[in-house]
């Protein structure tokens, strides 16, 4: 069974700091991982995805993951917050590509000015 | 394009009451998924199809929830009858599956809150 674990279910950040959000996984095979983000009252948009190629995911909005094997872990991170990061960040697994997702229990991001 | 439509957006209703979710997947997928988000639960998948196909159904709560995929344009989730403990944003997603040249994104519509009084 693959399950996703997110560290911190809320994370605070300054304007212009770095943003760290971690994501950590288990699954009996090479999995397919991916980060969602969710604005208030909208549905989930696709950040970036991790689907064995390289292992520095690169996505939208200037976040970027990296896939670590031995730690089982696919970190997000952004250099520099902005207003409009706020919002909620799922990580996600799945086992086969077009198959269902096990997601975390998400990380609410609040930005200060 | 559209993207995934669901409707309606907001679903007041009483307990008891039949309650029909709607979704419309991006054309030419072929892959079309039924969450559901709560305070306490997170993210659940309820079900899935694929090509009009349900696969997996094992996160649907109990036999008053079912759900329907008569042709690759359109689901339904229906629950009946009502509680008020399935209070939630539901969201249908798609996607286009096919072996390797899958794109593997699922793509969520903007979701129905329920709210069962």
């Amino acid at each position: 069974a693959q399950s996703v674990t997110q560290l911190g279910s809320h994370v605070s950040v300054s304007e212009g700091a770095l943003v760290l959000l971690r994501c950590n996984y288990s699954s009996s095979v090479p999995p397919y991982l991916f980060w969602y983000v969710q604005y208030p009252n909208q549905g989930l948009q696709l950040l970036l995805k991790y689907t064995s190629a390289a292992t520095l995911v690169k996505g939208i909005n200037g976040f970027e993951a990296e896939f670590k094997k031995s730690e089982t872990s696919f970190h997000l991170t952004k250099p520099s917050a902005h207003m409009s990061d706020a919002a909620e960040y799922f990580c996600a697994v799945t086992k086969a590509a077009g198959n269902k997702l096990t997601f975390g229990g998400g990380t609410r991001v609040l930005v200060k000015p | 394009d559209a993207g995934v439509i669901q409707s309606p957006r907001h679903e007041v209703t009483e307990m008891g009451q039949e309650v029909t979710l709607r979704c419309k997947p991006i054309s030419g997928h072929n892959s079309l998924f039924w969450y559901r988000q709560t305070m306490m639960r997170g993210l659940e998948l309820l079900i899935y199809f694929n090509n009009n196909v349900p696969i997996d159904d094992s996160g649907m709560p109990e036999d008053r929830f079912s759900a329907k995929m008569p042709n690759a344009s359109f689901s339904t989730l229906k629950i009946q009858p009502s509680e008020p403990r399935d209070s939630a944003v539901y969201f249908c997603a798609s996607t286009l599956a096919s072996g390797g040249t899958s794109t593997d994104t699922q793509y969520f519509g903007p979701g129905t809150r329920l709210t069962v009084l």
